[in-house]
Order: structure tokens, then C-alpha cells, then sequence
């Protein structure tokens, strides 16, 4: 297994424009976060998944985000109507959650957008 | 809520020097607390945990004290080298999800 992979690495899109960014987590591990992480800062949650099921958004996830986790695999986060505020690097981490609780986040190297 | 607070970077070192790196951090119970490393054009890794107050977590020579009565968990390194040199993060969670919360991270610079 070769880890967390995200796709595409870097993305720049011009504002009001509509973007996609994928995660492909470790295929074991039943649990899938979102994070944006903005210059000089540590990531910030965004929402993470239980197999196919959203179980939480922050409130930093504004209408124009949506994410899925259709198969309970990969996962897709939509940003619609890019603004310039969106440019950040997009991060994805999966874990395995089982009866001892869950296991360390492993994460992918991220996906840097662009708006401008 | 929750928060977490690392000193300022950028620390540069020189090679062999001791390393410590602040965190402190303020959670409404009790937490797990985490260093993660990130080093250059690569995903954050998990370099060491504690899960309760007192626990020692250690990896790779680092190594960090949960320290409940200070609210603190001060990254520690005897003899940093020039592969050391990445942006650290301290984090805490009460229980994952939105209760995982990363500091700014640290950046450190080893010198040959």
C-alpha cells in the first residue's frame, strides 16, 4: 500500500470557477477527514467520514463545499464558485477506527489551490 | 474551545544541539495530545502521542511528557540532526473528529 494519495497536487483556477479535489485513503481504513491548512497555520477539521457516512462539518464548511464518500472509498471535495479566500492546501487523512478505538490519521500530501 | 499553542519558529540549530520546541495547549477534558512532522514536500507524519497525563510518548530520539498540571507537551531532542529539519505540530483530540486540533507548527532548521 502506498499510503494517502490526493489528486491533483496542485490546482489554480480563476475565481467563481468550480473545482474538484479527490482522495484516495489507505484502502483498509474506514474513516476518511478533510483539513485546510493556510500559510503559517496547522490544519483546520473540515469534515471527516465513517465509511460512506458524513458525520461532521465544521462550521468552516461553507454551503459553496461539499464533499462524498460514495463506495466508502475514495472520497471527492467540491468547492463551487471559488473565492479568493479558498486558496489553501487541501488535506486528506484516513485511519482505521475498530473495537480498540481508532488509529493514528494518516495523511496525503495535500492538494494546493490556487484562486486568483 | 479547544486550542493549541506552539512557540514561534523558525528555530535553527545547529547539528547535535539540544532541541525543545513549546507546546501548551487548553481542552474542556481530557485529551490526547500528538506531535506530527512534516518534512519538506511531504504529508504530516505521526512522530510520537500520550494519551494520559504523565505518559511519555518517544520515537526517533524525540520525546514529549503529557503534562496535565501545566497543560503541556514540550517536544524534547538530545541531538538534533540536518534530517530533523521539518515544521513539527503539536495537536490534541478529545475524541478525533472536529476535536482534532492542530497548533501553527514549528518550523526548525538544522545546520550542518
Amino acid at each position: 500500500d502506498t499510503g494517502v494519495s490526493q489528486d491533483p497536487r496542485h490546482k489554480i483556477t480563476k475565481r467563481g470557477q468550480n473545482v474538484t479535489f479527490r482522495c484516495d485513503p489507505i484502502s483498509e481504513h474506514n474513516r476518511l477527514y478533510w483539513y485546510r491548512q493556510t500559510l503559517g497555520q496547522g490544519p483546520e477539521f473540515l469534515t471527516y467520514f465513517q465509511n460512506e457516512a458524513q458525520l461532521e462539518k465544521s462550521r468552516l464548511l461553507s454551503d459553496r463545499f461539499s464533499a462524498e464518500r460514495p463506495k466508502g472509498s475514495f472520497s471527492t471535495l467540491e468547492i463551487q464558485r471559488t473565492e479568493q479566500g479558498d486558496s489553501a492546501m487541501y488535506l486528506c487523512a484516513s485511519s482505521l477506527v475498530g473495537l480498540a478505538g481508532e488509529d493514528e490519521q494518516y495523511f496525503g500530501p495535500g492538494t494546493r489551490l490556487t484562486v486568483t | 474551545g479547544d486550542s493549541v499553542t506552539q512557540m514561534e519558529g523558525p528555530v535553527t540549530l545547529s547539528e547535535e544541539a539540544f532541541l525543545t520546541i513549546n507546546c501548551t495547549y487548553t481542552a474542556t477534558g481530557y485529551p490526547s495530545l500528538f506531535w506530527y512532522v512534516q518534512y519538506p514536500g511531504e504529508g504530516l507524519q505521526l512522530l510520537l502521542k500520550a494519551t494520559k497525563a504523565d505518559d511519555k510518548g518517544s520515537n526517533k530520539g524525540f520525546e514529549a511528557t503529557y503534562r496535565k498540571e501545566t497543560t503541556s507537551f514540550h517536544l524534547e531532542k538530545g541531538s538534533v540532526q540536518v534530517s530533523d529539519s521539518a515544521v513539527y505540530f503539536c495537536a490534541l483530540s478529545e475524541d478525533y473528529g472536529q476535536n482534532f486540533v492542530f497548533g501553527p507548527g514549528t518550523r526548525l532548521s538544522v545546520l550542518p
